[in-house]
C-alpha cells in the first residue's frame, strides 16, 4: 500500500506554545489529505478535510483557527496547534487519498501532550 | 444515537477459536464500508474493504446487509497476532467521509 509518514511522532509542549504537525504521501500525489484526533478508549474523529490548493474544510466543532491546515502541494498538509492547551493533548492521524475512489492511508500519527 | 455502533468487547478468546463482530450504521445513504485494525497506540490499518457480495481474505470474511444496515467480521483460528481493536468504518457522502465506530477489542489468549 501507499507510504503516509507524519513528523514529529510525539510532542510535548507547554501551555500556550503552537504545534506544527507535518503529513506527507511519499508515493503518491494525494489530492486530498484528512486530519482526525483520537483521545483514549474513543474512535477517531475526522477534524478536517484539505484539498491541495483550497482552503480546508472543517467539522462541526472543530475550530479552524485554533487548527490551521495548510495543504500547499500534492505531498504535504500541515496541521498547526495554535496556542496549545493541556485539553488538545491527544493522538492526530493524517491520512490522504488519490481521489475520491481511493482508499485513505494513515499517517503512524502524532501524540501530543501539553503540559 | 451513535451513526456507526459497535460493541466495545473486550471478547477474550483462546487460540484457535472464531470470534464475530458486528456493527450498523445509521445512515442509509452510506456508500463504502470497511474494517480496520489499530494496535495499541497506533494508526489504524485497513484489514479489508466490505462488499454486498461478500469477500473473504484468507482467515477474514466480511458482510454487508445494506437493508439491515449491518456489518460483519468473521475470524476463523484466531492467532495471537490477531489482539487488537477492530474499527468499523462506513464511508459517507460525496467526498466519501469516513465515520469511526468505537471499535471492538480483542484478545487473543494462548
Amino acid at each position: 500500500g501507499a507510504v503516509v509518514s507524519q513528523h514529529p511522532s510525539r510532542v510535548i509542549c507547554k501551555s500556550g506554545t503552537s504545534v506544527k504537525i507535518e503529513c506527507r504521501s511519499l508515493d503518491f500525489q494525494a489530492t486530498t489529505m484528512f486530519w482526525y484526533r483520537q483521545f483514549p478508549k474513543q474512535s477517531l474523529m475526522l477534524m478536517a478535510t484539505s484539498n491541495e490548493g483550497s482552503k480546508a474544510t472543517y467539522e462541526q466543532g472543530v475550530e479552524k483557527d485554533k487548527f490551521l491546515i495548510n495543504h500547499a502541494s500534492l505531498t504535504l498538509s500541515t496541521l498547526t496547534v495554535t496556542s496549545a492547551h493541556p485539553e488538545d493533548s491527544s493522538f492526530y492521524i493524517c491520512s490522504a487519498r488519490k481521489d475520491v475512489q481511493e482508499t485513505q492511508y494513515f499517517g503512524p500519527g502524532t501524540r501530543l501532550l501539553v503540559l | 444515537r451513535k451513526e456507526v455502533e459497535q460493541d466495545p468487547g473486550p471478547f477474550n478468546v483462546p487460540e484457535g477459536a472464531t470470534v464475530a463482530f458486528n456493527c450498523t450504521y445509521s445512515n442509509s445513504a452510506s456508500q463504502s464500508f470497511f474494517w480496520y485494525r489499530q494496535d495499541c497506540r497506533k494508526e489504524p490499518k485497513l484489514l479489508m474493504s466490505v462488499y454486498s457480495s461478500g469477500n473473504e481474505d484468507g482467515r477474514f470474511t466480511a458482510q454487508l446487509n445494506r437493508a439491515s444496515q449491518y456489518i460483519s467480521l468473521l475470524i476463523r483460528d484466531s492467532k495471537l497476532s490477531d489482539s487488537a481493536t477492530y474499527l468499523c468504518v462506513v464511508g459517507v457522502g460525496n467526498n466519501r467521509k469516513l465515520i469511526w465506530g468505537l471499535g471492538t477489542s480483542l484478545a487473543v489468549n494462548p
